[in-house]
């Protein structure tokens, strides 16, 4: 069965320094996307940073990059110099092919400090 | 704006009743997918209808029921209500692939 896996379910990171968000998944599939969505107070579901199975350099998206180790099944988020509007849920989640839908890690709370 | 529109964006109701989600896809996009967001739950997948046809189901309860119509707009159809049904209702679209963008959801509260 798939799973993904979230250990952190809260962190705080000072404002402008670098904070790691884990995620651990498993699955069975040879093919399958990774994703990581923030969800802010308000409650919306915001698409971060996508990683494919077969690709072979870790995304990356503005001040967010994957860090995708296959081996270890692992893909946490990087978000470089952080901001007090980054503060929010990250959830990691997990889709293969075949079949879209997502299985959602529990989350991780991240609250930026001043 | 994320392109993918839900209605209403809060609902209060008493047990027992029924309700009606509402969600309009991105524009050329064939997928919609059902999730529900509860604090004991989690994020749960619900259903995925595509060009009007059912295509996965997930944890969806005997009383929830949903749809795809013609203009590819979906309801997602709650009955019997009861307190557990309390959550966040999101809606999202994909046109292919894996990536889907995400409404900004429904928060039903069951009183």
């Amino acid at each position: 069965a798939q799973k993904i896996t979230q250990t952190q379910p809260g962190m705080f990171v000072q404002e402008k320094e670098a904070v790691t968000l884990d995620c651990t998944y498993d699955t069975s599939d040879q093919s399958y996307g990774l994703f990581w969505y923030k969800q802010p107070s308000s409650g919306e579901m915001i698409f971060l940073i996508y990683q494919g199975s077969y690709d072979e350099q870790n995304a990356t998206e503005g001040r967010y990059s994957l860090n995708f180790q296959k081996a270890r099944k692992s893909a946490n988020l990087v978000i470089s110099a952080s901001q007090l509007g980054d503060s929010a849920m990250y959830f990691c989640a997990m889709s293969s092919s075949g079949t879209y839908k997502y299985i959602f890690g529990t989350g991780t709370r991240l609250k930026v400090l001043a | 704006d994320s392109g993918v529109t839900q209605t209403p964006k809060h609902l209060i109701t008493a047990t027992g009743q029924r309700v009606t989600l509402r969600c309009s896809p991105r524009s050329g996009d064939l997928s919609v997918y059902w999730y529900q967001q509860s604090l004991d739950q989690g994020l749960q997948f619900l259903i995925h209808y595509y060009n009007g046809e059912e295509r996965a189901k997930g944890n969806i309860l005997e009383r929830f029921s949903a749809q795809q119509f013609p203009d590819l707009h979906s309801e997602l159809n709650l009955s019997s209500l009861e307190l557990g049904d309390s959550a966040l209702y999101f809606c999202a679209s994909s046109s292919a692939g894996y990536g889907y963008t995400f409404g900004s959801g429904t928060r039903l509260t069951v009183v």
